[in-house]
């Protein structure tokens, strides 16, 4: 299986600033990435698609980059809303796997 | 917009087989892969397995021997069964639908469903 490594694991920000997360697959693994956002006791939401795609209806606040084995997310003018725990997931191969998660406090 | 929902017994006792339902609104199932996708604090996000409306379906070697999807398209509904539980299996349990992108990239989840393995 292709080993999915986020980091930080958390994070420390205040609104208004501008962040960004790591994810390394252990293989290359092109662009085929997704970054999910979730939220204490709901379930995922996708945000990102093909590294860099944003899904319908997410804000351009969030960005998404890299292929082959590292990528970011980068997320400007932290609102409160946007503190939340953030996956990465590689959907190059069976089975897809996910990031152990970023979480993303309010300072 | 789509929407899906898990629905099944909280609590399971171990050895026996975990049973759990998606039920689909505002979609058709036709012409997607259904998946499902279990979240605990020692293994995080683990994908279980999918199926597509044909009846078509793929596992998770991990769980491989264990698992059993199914789908009814009548219903709008596609189950899950886990056979022989143990303390392990303890998680939240989601449903959510591969989209258009990949068949294992998924645009829409359920609520997720909590499910204890406990005597």
């Amino acid at each position: 299986d292709i080993q999915m490594t986020q980091s930080p694991s958390s994070l420390s920000a205040s609104v208004g600033d501008r962040v960004t997360i790591t994810c390394r697959a252990s293989q290359d693994i092109s662009d085929y990435l997704a970054w999910l956002q979730q939220k204490p006791g709901k379930a995922p939401k996708s945000l990102i698609f093909r590294a860099s795609s944003l899904q319908s209806g997410v804000p351009s606040k969030f960005s998404g980059s890299g292929s082959g084995t590292d990528f970011t997310l980068t997320i400007s003018s932290l609102q409160p809303e946007d503190f939340a725990t953030y996956y990465c997931q590689q959907y190059y191969s069976y089975p897809p796997t996910f990031g152990q998660g970023t979480r993303l406090e309010i300072e | 917009q789509v929407q899906l929902q898990e629905s099944g017994p909280g609590l399971v006792k171990p050895s026996e087989t975990l049973s759990l339902t998606c039920t689909v609104s505002g979609g058709s199932m036709s012409s997607y892969y259904w998946s499902w996708i279990r979240q605990s604090p020692g293994k995080g996000l683990e994908w279980i397995g999918y199926i597509y409306d044909t009846g078509s379906t793929d596992n998770n070697p991990s769980l491989n021997s264990r698992v059993t999807i199914s789908v009814d398209t009548s219903k709008n509904q596609f189950s899950l069964k886990l056979r022989s539980v143990t303390a392990a299996d303890t998680a939240v349990y989601y449903c959510a639908r591969g989209s258009t992108v990949s068949r294992v990239a998924f645009d829409f989840w359920g609520q997720g469903t909590k499910v204890i393995v406990s005597s």
